[in-house]
């Protein structure tokens, strides 16, 4: 069973900083694309960043230059850093296993909540 | 501009059928989609992967309560033998190289 969960969440004061993390298990974590999404309180769901299982990455135009996507694949774990955080930054970070042909997210975490509040 | 649009809200009695549209924006008629679950206070799940033609393929354990159609540049989502755990919110999900494009979402409420 693949099961994703997402840590690291907490209070920041805007302009700071956070790391979150998405320990994968379930499933050849090396072989697959990797995804961040949010949802804002009460909103819909956004994509944020994709690594894929070569490296390449990819951001929304929200998170390009202020986030970035990485992974341990011997710990089988998926990062986002998140540097020069706002208020709009807050929200539910989600992390999503991507299916094998690249296109669509087949699992999802829980969710860890960053909320950028000073 | 690669856009998917939803109904912000739906409903429908317990026991019925209801079917939820999402519209992809001109241009974008033949994109596959994906219809995920977000029940309240959970993390999404994933239903189904529905193509253009209408074909579709069902997520893990995902009754066959829940089918997909196609007719243009719509995508639907139909739920059969509405239950009380159906209440959720259903967002649509597509992409191109680089991207991935979300609908705001259809709450449904289960009469």
């Amino acid at each position: 069973e693949v099961q994703l969960v997402e840590s690291g969440g907490g209070l920041v004061q805007p302009g700071g900083s956070l790391r979150l993390s998405c320990a994968a298990s379930g499933f050849t974590f090396s072989n697959y694309a990797m995804n961040w999404v949010r949802q804002a309180p009460g909103k819909g769901l956004e994509w944020a960043s994709t690594l894929d299982s070569g490296g390449t990455t990819y951001y929304a135009d929200s998170a390009k230059g202020r986030f970035t996507i990485s992974r341990d694949n011997s710990k089988n774990t998926l990062y986002l850093q998140m540097n020069s955080l706002r208020a709009e930054d807050t929200a539910v970070y989600y992390c999503a296993k991507m299916a094998a042909d690249g296109t669509l997210f087949d699992n999802w975490g829980q969710g860890t909540l960053v909320t950028v509040s000073s | 501009q690669l856009v998917l649009t939803q109904s912000p809200s739906a409903s429908a009695s317990l026991g019925a059928s209801v079917k939820l549209t999402c519209t992809l924006s001109s241009g974008h008629s033949s994109y596959p989609i994906a219809w995920h679950q977000q029940q309240p206070e959970k993390g999404p799940r994933y239903l189904m992967k529905l193509n253009s033609d209408g074909s579709h393929n069902r997520g893990a354990g995902i009754p066959d309560r829940f089918s997909g159609s196609s007719s243009g540049a719509e995508r639907y989502l139909t739920i059969s033998s509405l239950q009380s755990d159906d209440e959720a919110d259903y967002h649509c999900q597509t992409w191109a190289t680089g991207i991935q494009v979300f609908g705001g979402g259809t709450k449904l409420t289960v009469l």
